[in-house]
């Protein structure tokens, strides 16, 4: 089955200190992935995707994610934080089917940025 | 980017009646749109796929009956709840995204629902 795993409910990170977002997927054949944040009673703000060419992508907010074939995973970063920063972070990757295509989003990751 | 409006954001009703959720793309035309449910602290669950001009495809345990989708124009589409119980109080989501969005999905704000 097709895919995608946040294991870390939340993580904890001091405000200057680098943070991490963990994201694995399960996909067959060549994936588009995604990360997402959500503020609190807000819809999904798109932050960046791969779809193909160089692996390590960089997006909104200083935020940049890696792609890893072999590890298959699609970890989400950002050199130093920020208490702005604090919000639930999807992964999803887009899976297509006979034809037709939807998401698949991870159970989200609540970062929490300590000031 | 582009813009998905959602509305209303926050709808209240009595247990038995209907509510419609509008879902517009304000920039670009979208000729799918997703519907999702979102429980607190969990993630999207994805309800249907609504195709424009043509039947919404819904995942396995949704109602479709219940969940009653249009998608109508290439800018709009439509959840309607019908006969709501308190059990399908929750947070609805749309995306779209058209050929212009590169496979990026853009959210609406979301509408609460609570049925009483």
């Amino acid at each position: 089955a097709q895919s995608v795993a946040q294991p870390e409910d939340q993580v904890n990170v001091a405000e200057g200190n680098p943070l991490t977002v963990k994201c694995t997927y399960s996909v067959s054949g060549n994936p588009y992935l995604f990360w997402y944040v959500q503020y609190p009673n807000r819809g999904l703000q798109f932050l960046l995707k791969y779809i193909t060419g160089d692996n390590l992508v960089k997006g909104s907010y200083g935020f940049e994610a890696e792609f890893n074939k072999s590890q298959t995973s699609f970890h989400l970063k950002k050199p130093s934080a920020l208490v702005s920063d604090s919000a639930l972070y999807f992964c999803a990757v887009r899976v297509t089917t006979s034809g037709t295509y939807k998401y698949i989003f991870g159970t989200g990751t609540r970062l929490k940025v300590l000031a | 980017g582009a813009v998905v409006s959602q509305h209303p954001s926050r709808v209240i009703c009595k247990s038995g009646t209907s509510v419609k959720i509008e879902c517009r793309s304000l920039d670009f035309q979208a000729t799918t749109m997703f519907w999702y449910r979102q429980f607190p602290k969990q993630s999207l669950m994805l309800m249907a796929t609504s195709n424009e001009g043509s039947k919404a495809t819904y995942e396995q345990g949704v109602e479709k009956d219940k969940f009653l989708i249009n998608h109508a124009s290439l800018t709009l589409s439509t959840l309607t709840v019908t006969s709501a119980h308190p059990e399908d109080s929750s947070f609805y989501i749309c995306s779209a995204g058209g050929s212009i969005s590169h496979h990026i999905q853009y959210f609406g704000a979301g509408t609460r629902l609570s049925v009483l």
